[in-house]
């Protein structure tokens, strides 16, 4: 069966500091890995992840995929109020060739405290 | 553990015709939201129901239409479908009637040709 895994599901910590979300996965058919910022109704994207070691940035935001051992983390530095959310992890399956589905995590719940 | 269960996991459609999509939330769980993602765009809400009730509305067109039954499962409804909706239609779920701690299951990827 199909798995994503993240950790921890939830975390409390203060601005300035820097956080590391974890997220792991067993699927049959990789295509590519997803984080997600889920703070309002709808997630809303922030990386795509498809080849190892590639780390992917965004401002204080970074990223980077294991496909060996099959797992990536998303880090924030310098941790602001405003990145208070729930991070999701999802894994893109394959679908002969073309976009499958998705497999989400149950997401970390980041809380950033002043 | 029990996750949220879709079906189908793939759909093809022609123009015009009808789609049903169905989702299973976890079981106790009472509410159901679906999402819309089109190709490289952010998942946009479209409906969620609570306790058998509509809760919240987003862009859902007015060709579409859903329910929550009894059992808590949710069908969303397409009719004269377009290339347009062609997109993956996710649906999660909660306890809580919150945004947060929402699961969600693995999508239906819908393809109208």
């Amino acid at each position: 069966e199909d798995k994503v895994v993240q950790s921890p599901l939830s975390l409390v910590v203060h601005e300035g500091d820097t956080v590391t979300l974890n997220c792991s996965y067993e699927v049959t058919n990789f295509r590519s890995l997803l984080w997600y910022k889920q703070e309002k109704k709808a997630p809303t994207f922030l990386f795509m992840l498809t080849s190892s070691g590639i780390e992917k940035k965004s401002g204080r935001l970074s990223s980077i995929l294991d496909k060996k051992e099959l797992f990536s983390i998303l880090n924030i530095t310098a941790t602001q109020t405003g990145d208070s959310a729930v991070y999701l992890c999802a894994v893109e399956l394959n679908y002969g060739g073309s976009q499958g589905n998705l497999i989400f995590g149950k997401g970390t719940k980041l809380s950033v405290k002043p | 553990a029990a996750g949220v269960i879709q079906s189908p996991r793939h759909l093809i459609k022609e123009k015009r015709e009808t789609a049903t999509l169905k989702c299973y939330p976890i079981p106790r769980h009472d509410t159901v939201y679906w999402y819309q993602q089109g190709p490289g765009q952010d998942p946009q809400f479209l409906i969620s129901f609570y306790e058998k009730m509509q809760s919240d509305k987003g862009s859902i067109p007015d060709r579409f239409s859903a329910q929550q039954f009894s059992d808590y499962h949710s069908e969303l409804n397409m009719s004269s479908l377009e290339l347009g909706d062609s997109a993956l239609y996710f649906c999660a779920s909660s306890s809580t009637g919150g945004y947060y701690e929402q699961y969600f299951g693995p999508g239906t990827r819908l393809t109208v040709t």
